[in-house]
Parts: structure tokens; C-alpha cells; sequence
């Protein structure tokens, strides 16, 4: 069965430090993988997307992610985490247009 | 281009009542979905359609029904709502499975 699993609640960094959110999945086939992120009483936003080829994906605001298929994972990173970037972030995979979230991380960046 | 619009955007039930919540978009998109959205929960994908008259249920479809007749709307139906139904219910919509979904801003709803 198709999963989507984030193994961290929260993640707190301080500004300026690299910031790095955990995503595994499981699904048969090719995955179609995305990150999104949630700010407060709003809806989903798109980050970066993996689709096919290099397994370095950048995207939106500096965020970029890597693809392990090894590691069946799709780790969000930024090298330099902002007081803005404070907020919920869903890794998602895509199977025959079946599209499931994983439960989500609390990004906190502290001053 | 108003995107993906969610009616109503509050709503408060008892238990029992029936209600449906309406998804609209205007982007010609294919795909559609419903999901809810709890705290430690993360978005559960609750049915979706990958077409017009298409329907497909997701990972708790219990409780709830669906329909697709008309490619822009996308509704999603509570025959006898219980407290269990008490979340923030998404829509979203997106063109081809390899790209972004994108989402309305949500629908807040309280069964007492």
C-alpha cells in the first residue's frame, strides 16, 4: 500500500542554520514526489517536486530536496533556514494520480 | 483566476444532519480530492476523481460520499455527520499526475 511517512513532529533550528525535513515513502513503481508547505489558516502551498532525472530537485524560496530510491526517501533541505520559514510542511506522493500527504513537521526557526 | 474555491468556509452541524461541501475550480483540471486535516494527523486523502464521472475512494472514505458530474465541481457529502467529523476539509485540483496540486483554502467544520 502506498505511504507517505514523516518521522519528526517538530523541527527546531536556529536562523542561519541548515534546515533539513525527513520524508520516506513506500509505493510500487516510479514515485511522483512533492513538498508543500502550510502557513497558519491557510491552505497548501507547492515547494519542488521530483518527477524523474537528477535527484537534486530545487525549488521555491531556496528549499531543495534529494532523492534516495535506495533509501526510498525525500528529504527537504535549505542551507540557511529564515525566522520565515516557520511553518508546516507535507511531504506527498503521487501513485496512478492517487495523491497522499504524510502527517506533517512543525518547522520552528528561532531567532 | 479564482483557482480553487471552497463553499462554505464555516460550518457548524449536529450530529445527525447531512450537509455538502462544494469544490469549484476553473482550471480545467482533471484530477480532484478531498482531504481533512487534523492536528497529528497530517492531510488524509478521503476520496478523489481522476476524471468526470469519476470517483475513487482514498484512506477514510467511511462517512463520507462523493460526486463528479461536471469536471470543475467536486462535492463531497455528510449523510449523517458525526462528532469524529469535526476537521478542516480540504479540496484540491491539479492538471496531469506529475504536477502541483494546487488547494482551496479550506472548510471548517464542527459537529456537536
Amino acid at each position: 500500500a502506498q505511504s507517505v511517512a514523516q518521522p519528526e513532529d517538530q523541527v527546531n533550528v536556529a536562523e542561519g542554520n541548515p534546515l533539513t525535513v525527513k520524508c520516506t515513502y513506500s509505493v510500487s513503481g516510479n514515485p511522483y514526489l512533492f513538498w508543500y508547505v502550510q502557513y497558519p489558516n491557510r491552505g497548501l502551498q507547492f515547494l519542488l517536486k521530483y518527477i524523474t532525472g537528477d535527484n537534486l530537485v530545487k525549488g521555491s524560496y531556496g528549499f531543495e530536496a534529494e532523492f534516495n530510491k535506495s533509501q526510498t526517501s525525500f528529504h527537504l533541505k535549505k542551507p540557511s533556514a529564515l525566522v520565515s520559514d516557520s511553518a508546516l510542511y507535507f511531504c506527498a506522493c503521487d501513485s496512478w494520480g492517487k495523491l497522499q500527504f504524510g502527517a506533517g513537521t512543525q518547522v520552528v526557526v528561532t531567532p | 483566476n479564482a483557482g480553487v474555491t471552497q463553499t462554505p468556509k464555516f460550518r457548524v452541524l449536529k450530529t445527525g444532519q447531512s450537509m455538502t461541501l462544494l469544490c469549484a475550480q476553473d482550471m480545467n483540471h482533471e484530477y480532484m480530492y478531498w482531504y481533512r486535516q487534523d492536528p497529528g494527523m497530517g492531510l488524509r486523502l478521503i476520496h478523489y476523481s481522476v476524471g468526470e464521472g469519476t470517483t475513487a475512494k482514498g484512506e477514510v472514505p467511511d462517512g463520507y460520499n462523493v460526486s463528479r458530474l461536471k469536471k470543475q465541481n467536486f462535492l463531497l457529502g455528510l449523510e449523517s455527520a458525526a462528532p469524529s467529523q469535526t476537521s478542516v476539509y480540504f479540496c484540491a485540483s491539479r492538471d496531469l499526475t506529475y504536477t502541483e496540486a494546487f488547494f482551496g483554502q479550506g472548510t471548517r467544520l464542527t459537529v456537536v
